[in-house]
């Protein structure tokens, strides 16, 4: 059954406005990652996040880790048309099992 | 370096049919997975490996099997194809519990 749940579901913005997506999860973990997906491709790793991290930068991109809350956001700022795309958290659950995914959400930036 | 190839990209066959999906992937990757993706569902593991010779069933592995004779490659089968085994099917690489590298996918339909 899947780990992470992320909200929205799907989310419509305006070139150059921040996009904020969250996933939530149940269970202790050993890290988050996040995933992008375009269009009929494959994934792509974006970040990972290790349990004892509350927060990670790359580029445009910012991981918050919240274990208390069992929740992490991912903050895309200045979003531009290219990064119109579905995002998936997936977590590394404690008890070394393969990484699972949730159902993602789907971004749609509008230039 | 190609990363993660996955044969064939496109297959139709009849209800009954058996195939096989072939991943291979030039990393020298430990690990190895194979997931489905239906609309709405997001990723679900089917089967994965930890290493040459060795496989373990994921979270939707029935109807399927898979073998992984050399560290490369890991082949998915299916014996009896059925309708509700149309999905797309990703095949994703890692050196451990950790960062996945995915190919570009196979688009099964199962008429």
């Amino acid at each position: 059954s899947q780990q992470g749940e992320e909200d929205p579901q799907a989310l419509s913005i305006q070139e150059g406005e921040n996009a904020t997506m969250n996933c939530s999860y149940k269970t202790s973990i050993n890290n988050l990652q996040w995933y992008r997906q375009n269009s009929g491709r494959g994934l792509v790793h974006l970040i990972l996040i290790r349990s004892n991290e509350r927060e990670k930068h790359s580029g445009r991109l910012r991981v918050t880790l919240d274990t208390s809350k069992k929740s992490s956001s991912l903050l895309i700022t200045a979003s531009r048309a290219a990064d119109t795309a579905s995002y998936f958290c997936a977590t590394e659950n404690s008890g070394n099992t393969p990484l699972v995914f949730g159902k993602g959400t789907r971004l749609s930036v509008i230039a | 370096n190609a990363g993660v190839t996955q044969t064939p990209k496109f297959r139709v066959l009849k209800t009954g049919q058996s195939m096989t999906l072939l991943c291979a992937q030039d990393m020298n990757h430990e690990y190895m997975y194979w997931y489905r993706q239906d609309p709405g569902m997001g990723l679900r593991l089917i089967h994965y490996s930890v290493g040459e010779g060795t496989t373990a069933k994921g979270e939707v592995p029935d109807g399927y099997n898979v073998s992984r004779l050399k560290k490369q490659n890991f082949l998915l089968g299916l014996e009896s194809a059925a309708p509700s085994q149309t999905s797309v099917y990703f095949c994703a690489s890692s050196t451990r519990l950790e960062t996945q590298y995915f190919g570009p996918g196979t688009r099964l339909l199962v008429l």
